[in-house]
């Protein structure tokens, strides 16, 4: 099946670093979605991507699609200790007619205050 | 707004028990979709649903069943629990293509023994 690979699979950082993670894939997405999972929650959508080169943000935290649409990155500045959980990135693939939504296996951040 | 509810939030089965992890949306969306979420292996995509009365498989559908009857509501069964189904569950919906995101529910931790 098709796979999204991201990496790291965790960062160590000090608290007001930036942090940079980013997810690629063997096959071309047209969409490109960052979550983030706070601990003992579920998932929350951060940014959607929805055409090649776009870049956009939301508060400290930027996101680009790749613009040979197989890869995107998310960059965070100034980390805050709220910063902490994981990050996944996914995208939608569309299979005989239905589309399911396909997640990398995560980054997890810890930020020391 | 409830959102996506998810019941119960704990679960302790023996192994070869059968239950149904609950999941309801009043957001009127018509994608809705299964995962679990085992450590390092990020969320991996159990069944997913395009509308009432339509189900697909997703990648590890062994072990679990679906239907939806409703647009409301989309329940995974257990038929006989096994220790590797011991797993934090995830449901989400989406109104349409993935290119809008999903909004996921709070969870069910779930361990077999």
């Amino acid at each position: 099946g098709q796979q999204l690979n991201q990496s790291p699979q965790s960062m160590f950082i000090q608290e007001g670093e930036d942090v940079s993670m980013n997810c690629t894939s063997s096959s071309i997405f047209n969409t490109w979605l960052w979550y983030k999972q706070d601990p003992g929650e579920g998932p929350v959508l951060l940014i959607a991507l929805y055409k090649a080169g776009e870049l956009t943000s939301n508060g400290r935290l930027t996101a680009q699609f790749g613009i040979t649409r197989k890869d995107s990155f998310l960059n965070i500045s100034a980390s805050i200790p709220s910063d902490v959980g994981i990050y996944f990135c996914a995208g939608p693939i569309t299979q005989g007619g239905s589309e399911k939504l396909v997640f990398g296996k995560g980054t997890k951040l810890t930020v020391n205050p | 707004n409830a959102g996506v509810t998810q019941t119960p939030k704990f679960q302790v089965l023996k192994t070869g028990q059968s239950m149904t992890l609950q999941c309801a949306q009043d957001m009127n969306h018509e994608y809705m979709s299964w995962y679990r979420q085992d450590p390092g292996m990020g969320l991996r995509l159990i069944h997913y649903s395009v509308g009432a009365g339509i189900t697909d498989q997703g990648e590890v559908p062994n072990g679990y069943n679906v239907s939806r009857s409703t647009t409301e509501d989309f329940p995974l069964r257990l038929l006989s629990a096994a220790p590797s189904q011991t797993s934090v569950y995830f449901c989400a919906s989406s109104s349409g293509r993935g290119y809008r995101g999903y909004t996921f529910g709070s969870g069910t931790r779930l361990t077999v023994v």
